[in-house]
């Protein structure tokens, strides 16, 4: 089946830590999402990746890095600059980043701090 | 600046019991208006795409309607199963096209 998968499910940092949170899709899709989203909040853009070897800033960049030098995958690391790192990130991706595309989702990745 | 506002934040209905949940917008060129559904610990899952005003959707219970200014998700006769957070989402064509989430309705169905 295709789909989005992430992981880990849950993810503890310690203080000072950067960890890295997996991404991979088998949709063919162009275009690669990352969101952080906190209770009762609506979903914020981290970074976005367009196409291979690309990608932007999003929102609320500060404290994130990634890469994307496959399509299939956009990893997410958190670096001990984000201070306030707990929250649910979610992957997501669409056939192409031009034009009103649905997105995809992963299950998700709860990142908690020790 | 561009918003997306969802009401009510939380609904709860006795199963049977439709209604209708908000979603308002202001945005300069709107392209497209998404609907989602997000169960707890779960990525969200694509429901309705909507493009212009006065257009339609359906599925199952769930319909969605668009104005030039807000967005309706009616349920009819709504079952337990139907309990989720919904998540609206409107993509702006000015603002680089990127995506805006509302806060989402939880909806609560009880048996």
């Amino acid at each position: 089946d295709g789909g989005i998968t992430q992981s880990p499910k849950y993810l503890f940092r310690k203080e000072g830590q950067n960890v890295t949170l997996s991404c991979e899709q088998n949709l063919n899709h162009d275009a690669m999402y990352w969101y952080r989203q906190d209770p009762g909040q609506g979903l914020r853009l981290i970074y976005y990746s367009q196409i291979v070897n690309d990608f932007q800033k999003g929102d609320i960049a500060e404290g994130y890095s990634v890469s994307r030098e496959k399509k299939e995958s956009f990893p997410l690391t958190v670096t001990s600059a984000q201070k306030n790192p707990t929250a649910f990130y979610l992957c997501a991706s669409s056939i192409s980043w031009a034009g009103s595309e649905k997105l995809f989702f992963g299950s998700g990745t709860q990142l908690s701090v020790l | 600046e561009d918003q997306v506002t969802q009401s009510p934040e939380a609904l709860r209905l006795q199963e049977g019991e439709s209604s209708s949940l908000n979603c308002s917008y202001t945005v300069s060129g709107l392209r497209g208006l998404f609907w989602y559904r997000q169960d707890p610990g779960k990525g969200p899952e694509f429901l309705f795409t909507l493009y212009s005003a006065g257009e339609e959707k359906e599925k199952e219970r769930l319909k969605a309607t668009l104005t030039k200014k807000e967005s309706f998700l009616h349920i009819t006769a709504p079952k337990p199963e139907d309990s989720a957070t919904y998540l609206c989402a409107v993509q702006a064509g000015v603002r680089d096209d990127k995506i805006i989430f509302g806060k989402g309705t939880r909806l609560h169905i009880l048996p």
